[in-house]
């Protein structure tokens, strides 16, 4: 079993569109994470996400916004794409607290057009 | 804000060749530092956690080090399998992770 899964693995859209990456993971933890890696493979944090608080990183755009139906799953929403959103997109878990690794799910390369 | 700095960007290594890769950091109280292995395509791989200066920790050919400003990843003898991105991460307090620009090791057989 995959331990963080991420669909779709591609996504091609063009400039404008609205579309959705949905992560889910298996492993119990309490915390969720979506980070970005852009073309010169830096990871950069977008959000972090548990039950009970979403911490957005202030440099993201208010286009992006993270949904979590449940503590297993964590979606991320993009609304009026811009080709810059071009990227991998990484989901994260992990128990929340100090000094744990987190899993990361293979990645979501979006390309804008 | 914390920071990590990783180098050499790239690295080129002969099969069997030992060599190390350096990441610096600056944090406000370091909970852990964190190593990764990341193969094209893939999401990073969990290699390693250190939490206080002069802890050391080994897999295979892969050892990691750790100071009050610094972690060093050793690689003995490597083999062309461990061609791959290698990624340090700190973690303080409740923030997420921060990583390092990746040091991208080529071992040629």
């Amino acid at each position: 079993d995959t331990a963080v899964s991420q669909t779709p693995k591609y996504l091609v859209t063009q400039m404008g569109n609205d579309k959705s990456i949905k992560c889910e993971q298996n492993l119990g933890h309490d915390t969720m994470y979506w980070y970005k890696q852009d073309s010169k493979k830096f990871l950069k944090i977008m959000f972090s996400y548990n039950n009970k608080e979403l911490i957005i990183n202030e440099t993201v755009p208010n286009r992006f916004s993270p949904k979590s139906p449940d503590k297993a799953h964590l979606n991320l929403h993009i609304n009026s794409l811009e080709l810059g959103d071009s990227a991998v997109y990484f989901c994260a878990s992990s128990h929340q607290g100090t000094g744990y690794g987190y899993t990361f799910g293979s990645g979501t390369r979006l390309t804008v057009v | 804000e914390d920071q990590v700095t990783q180098s050499p960007e790239a690295l080129r290594l002969q099969e069997g060749e030992s060599s190390s890769l350096n990441c610096s950091y600056t944090v406000s109280g370091l909970r852990g530092l964190f190593w990764y292995r990341q193969d094209p395509g893939k999401g990073p791989e969990f290699l390693f956690t250190l939490y206080s200066a002069g802890e050391e920790k080994e897999k295979e050919r892969l050892k990691a080090t750790l100071t009050k400003k610094e972690s060093f990843l050793h690689i003995t003898a490597p083999k062309p399998e461990d061609s791959a991105t290698y990624l340090c991460a700190v973690n303080s307090g409740n923030t997420p992770l921060v990583f390092g620009k990746g040091t991208r090791l080529s071992v040629i057989a």
